[in-house]
């Protein structure tokens, strides 16, 4: 599976957009990109996906660039309920045991 | 409500003292699995199962057993508890035809 590197962490202003960027440049043709995150000590929750092209739900877009070696997860409008750290994965469609590997993630803060 | 339950959320237990952590989903999974987070050492998985009465190894499954005989639980069984596997456990479970892991609120255990 390919490798993901994130920045450490990042704060935020409450209200603005996050912006938390994802490398992974030895991303192969049927890998998708996945983001998780994780809110202290919680199960990990689901947030989005994608193959090639963006993608918009209710919690956030994900940006793919066209070469997809490279993403970015955009939190539209951080709440402090948003501090959590994020996680990209990249894994092939189906894989099987669909093993989920966190790397160290973004450790995102929301400040007032 | 969709959801991951597990039980109990929080066992204090001594070396070699039998233990059983249920998981239960109500979302009709197909595919189920065990995960342990530990400091440093990010998720890793333990057991997974894709179907009543499947299931195989992950990364870490010394220590632990596990039984599928229903599609909706998928209990984790610590026949010889030893303090390193005290850790934070979570169980997740995806329907065969997504890849989207939903994840149970954790069981944090101590093993003295």
């Amino acid at each position: 599976d390919a490798k993901t590197t994130q920045p450490p962490s990042m704060d935020c202003a409450e209200g603005r957009a996050a912006n938390l960027p994802c490398n992974h440049s030895t991303i192969s043709g049927n890998e998708y990109v996945y983001w998780y995150r994780q809110i202290h000590s919680q199960g990990p929750q689901y947030i989005i996906h994608g193959l090639k092209n963006n993608e918009t739900n209710e919690m956030a877009s994900l940006i793919i660039t066209e070469d997809r070696k490279s993403s970015t997860l955009i939190l539209p409008h951080a709440t402090l309920r948003d501090t959590a750290v994020y996680y990209c994965i990249v894994l092939p469609r189906g894989a099987a045991g669909n093993k989920l590997t966190f790397g160290g993630g973004t450790r995102v803060l929301v400040k007032p | 409500e969709a959801q991951v339950t597990q039980n109990p959320r929080y066992l204090i237990t001594v070396t070699g003292k039998k233990l059983t952590v249920t998981c239960s989903q109500n979302m009709n999974h197909e595919y189920m699995s065990w995960y342990r987070q530990d400091p440093g050492l990010g998720l890793r998985q333990i057991y997974y199962s894709m179907n009543v009465e499947v299931t195989d190894k992950g990364d870490v499954p010394e220590g632990y057993k596990v039984s599928r005989k229903e599609k909706r639980n998928f209990p984790l069984i610590l026949e010889s508890p030893s303090p390193n596997q005290t850790s934070l456990y979570f169980c997740a479970s995806r329907a065969d035809s997504t890849d989207t892991q939903y994840f149970g609120p954790g069981t944090r255990l101590t093993v003295l």
